[in-house]
């Protein structure tokens, strides 16, 4: 069963600090995504990584994925208040292309 | 580029009553998808539409929930009859067929927020 976790949860932090969020999941995968939601608001698409090691960056974040360890991670450089919102990562099965989302990663950047 | 439309935005309605809703995907996608997501956590797929096939239903609630996809192009989401646990965001989504090697990036439209009193 493909699980995926995130953490932290909740992040509150102080702008101008670096901050990574994380994505474990539980079985292979050959594709990973990043996506924004502001509140009230959908889901935007941030990063599409396909491949071990595959590092993609818009302005100050920077997604990356470790396929051997399961690994994803969201770092957050120099974090500016517009960069508030839930961050979800989804990761798709490799085995019948079931897409699962992790519980979103809360971000409150305070000014 | 037009996105994903849906619509109604917001709808309020009594336990064992029921609902629809409609999505409009993005012109040329093949695939459809639509999520539930409750307050708080991330979005859980109901059912995935290749064309007018559907491709995974396995966690759609068959017995109150229908989905359907005529012509390959709008869909629909049917709730028969209502329940309180159905209280959530329904986020429609499409994405391009995926091509070997590639990716099926989903792009999401608005969602439709559901309130079962």
């Amino acid at each position: 069963e493909l699980k995926v976790e995130q953490n932290p949860l909740f992040l509150s932090m102080q702008e101008g600090k670096n901050y990574t969020i994380y994505c474990n999941y539980s079985t292979t995968s050959d594709r990973l995504y990043w996506y924004r939601q502001d509140p009230g608001k959908s889901l935007e698409s941030l990063f599409v990584l396909l491949s071990n090691g595959a590092v993609k960056q818009e302005g100050r974040l920077m997604a990356s994925l470790d396929t051997k360890a399961r690994l994803s991670t969201l770092h957050i450089t120099a974090a500016v208040h517009d960069l508030s919102a839930t961050y979800f990562c989804a990761v798709v099965w490799d085995r019948d292309d079931k897409i699962i989302f992790g519980k979103g990663t809360r971000l409150h950047i305070l000014p | 580029e037009a996105g994903v439309a849906q619509s109604p935005r917001y709808k309020i309605i009594e336990k064992r009553q029921s609902v629809a809703f409609w999505c409009n995907p993005i012109s040329g996608h093949a695939t459809l998808y639509w999520y539930q997501q409750i307050l708080g956590q991330g979005p859980k797929l109901l059912i995935q539409f290749q064309n007018n096939g559907v491709v995974d239903d396995s966690q759609l609630p068959k017995d109150r929930f229908s989905a359907e996809r005529l012509k390959g192009v709008d869909s629909t989401l049917k709730i028969q009859p209502a329940k309180l646990e159905d209280s959530a965001v329904y986020l429609c989504a499409s994405s391009l067929i995926r091509l070997a090697g590639g990716h099926d990036e989903q792009f999401f439209g608005p969602g439709t927020r559901l309130t079962v009193l």
